[in-house]
C-alpha cells in the first residue's frame, strides 16, 4: 500500500530534549515536505526537500532541522523543543513540486506532539 | 500578494441537506492550480481535487461537485445531499504555477458538521 509512514504519532516531551520524528514513504517520490497545524494558523510548511540531499527552509523554519540522505526518509529534528513547537505535525511527499508543477501530496496520519 | 480566503469558518447542516463550501484565491497569475483536501475527526489530509486554471468546466464526483469562476477568482465545493461521514475540515489550497513561490497556499479551512 503506498503510504508516507510517521512515527511516533504522539509524543509529550520536556523542554530541551532533543527528538526526531520520522517520516518514510515507499511511493518512490523526489519532494518531501513538513508541515505544522494550529489552531487558527491552518497548515504551514517548515521544511521541504525537492530530492536527495536538496533541502530548504519553507515558512517556519526556525527550530526545526532536517535531512535527507535517502529518498524514502525525511525526518524532522528538533534539537531543543520549546512549548511553543506543540503542535500537531505532518510529513507528506509526492512526486516532483514547484517549476516541475503541482502534483498531489500524499500525507503521513499526523504526529501530535506535546513539549512540556 | 497571493491570499486565499475560505470566508466560513464553521458551517452546520443536518444530513442531506446542501452545503457549499466557498474558496476565493486573489492572485494576478493567470496560471495556477487549485486543489481541495479533506481533513476528517481521524485527523489525516485526504486529497480531493485538483483543477487547473484554464479549465473552468464545473467537476462532479458522485455527491461532491466543484464550480471554479476565474472572473470571481472562485473555486466552490458542494456537497450534495450531505452525510455525517461528510463531517470533516476541508482545505482549499491554490498552488501558483508562475514566479518563484510555486507551493501550496493553504486556506485556513472550512470546519463543516454535519449533523444526524
Amino acid at each position: 500500500e503506498a503510504q508516507v509512514t510517521q512515527n511516533p504519532r504522539y509524543l509529550i516531551t520536556v523542554t530541551g530534549k532533543k527528538l526526531t520524528v520520522t517520516c518514510s514513504q515507499n511511493m518512490n517520490h523526489e519532494y518531501m515536505s513538513w508541515y505544522r497545524q494550529d489552531p487558527g494558523l491552518g497548515l504551514r510548511q517548515i521544511y521541504y526537500s525537492m530530492n536527495v540531499e536538496v533541502t530548504d527552509k519553507g515558512d517556519v523554519p526556525e527550530g526545526y532541522k532536517v535531512s535527507r540522505k535517502e529518498k524514502r526518509n525525511f525526518p524532522l529534528i528538533l534539537e531543543s523543543p520549546s512549548p511553543n513547537q506543540t503542535s500537531l505535525y505532518f510529513c507528506a511527499s509526492s512526486s516532483r513540486q514547484g517549476r516541475a508543477g503541482a502534483n498531489v501530496l500524499t500525507f503521513g496520519a499526523g504526529s501530535r506532539l506535546t513539549v512540556l | 500578494a497571493q491570499k486565499v480566503t475560505q470566508a466560513q469558518t464553521e458551517i452546520s447542516v443536518v444530513e442531506k441537506e446542501d452545503v457549499t463550501l466557498d474558496c476565493v484565491y486573489e492572485t494576478r497569475d493567470t496560471t495556477y492550480y487549485l486543489f481541495w483536501y479533506k481533513q476528517p475527526p481521524s485527523g489525516e489530509l485526504v486529497f480531493l481535487i485538483r483543477r487547473n486554471s484554464f479549465d473552468e468546466q464545473n467537476e462532479i464526483s458522485g455527491r461532491y461537485s466543484w464550480n471554479f469562476q476565474k472572473s470571481t477568482s472562485s473555486f466552490n465545493f458542494t456537497i450534495t445531499a450531505s452525510q455525517v461521514v461528510d463531517s470533516a475540515v476541508y482545505f482549499c489550497a491554490p498552488f501558483p504555477n508562475a514566479g518563484n513561490n510555486r507551493k501550496l497556499i493553504w486556506g485556513l479551512g472550512t470546519s463543516l458538521a454535519v449533523n444526524p
